[in-house]
């Protein structure tokens, strides 16, 4: 399986700050997919990054991807106080079927 | 924008009863799925379904699970002679198969308790 692990496990700081959470797997891969959930809800996704792609943005979302080190990290820029959930990489080979989950990094954002 | 939509949200069952989630994926998708999470642990993956068969299956999805997409918008989970460690939050997720390695879309969740 191509498990992502995140890092930290679990993440606090001040409104405003910039927050990063790193994902590490183990397989190759055909994209590297963030999902963020908010107490006892769904999954969100929020940004895709294919193999074959190094960093890619969506507004105050960066994502960077490095195959060679097996590799992802979110940066959220700016945080708010409305980013306080849980954050989630997952791996998915060519066909996504069994796309799986890493423990996911609890971010805290206090006003 | 389109959704999954699963039902009900909440059910609460007696052990050994059997349970079934629905779930209606985005219309045109043709890849569907189900994950699950134990309070406060990570989501688990079931299983993935693909023209009306399983593709990938988890350890997790012995014979006590099944899936059906028994009409052209349903999507079933049913769980079989439940204990108490299958409470849980059961996600549906879909995605459209146009693309390889695109989006996979979740629902809200169904959350079950087993008592």
């Amino acid at each position: 399986s191509q498990q992502g692990e995140e890092d930290p496990q679990a993440l606090s700081i001040q409104e405003g700050e910039n927050a990063t959470m790193n994902c590490s797997y183990k397989t190759s891969i055909n994209n590297l997919q963030w999902y963020r959930q908010n107490s006892g809800r769904g999954l969100v996704h929020l940004i895709l990054i294919r193999s074959n792609e190094r960093e890619k943005h969506s507004g105050r979302l960066r994502v960077t991807l490095d195959t060679s080190k097996k590799s992802s990290s979110l940066l959220i820029t700016a945080s708010r106080a409305a980013d306080t959930a849980s954050y989630f990489c997952a791996t998915g080979d060519y066909n996504n079927n069994d796309m799986r989950f890493g423990a996911g990094t609890r971010l805290t954002v206090k006003p | 924008e389109p959704e999954v939509t699963q039902t009900p949200s909440h059910q609460v069952t007696q052990m050994g009863q059997e349970v079934i989630l629905r779930c209606v994926p985005i219309s045109n998708h043709l890849y569907f799925y189900w994950y699950r999470q134990i309070l406060g642990q990570k989501v688990e993956f079931l299983v993935s379904f693909y023209n009306n068969e399983i593709s990938e299956k988890s350890e997790i999805f012995d014979d006590q699970f099944s899936v059906e997409r028994p009409d052209g918008s349903n999507f079933t989970l049913k769980i079989r002679s439940t204990k108490l460690e299958d409470s849980a939050m059961y996600f549906c997720a879909s995605r459209n198969g146009v693309l390889t390695g695109n989006t996979i879309y979740f629902g809200e969740g169904s959350w079950l308790t087993v008592v």
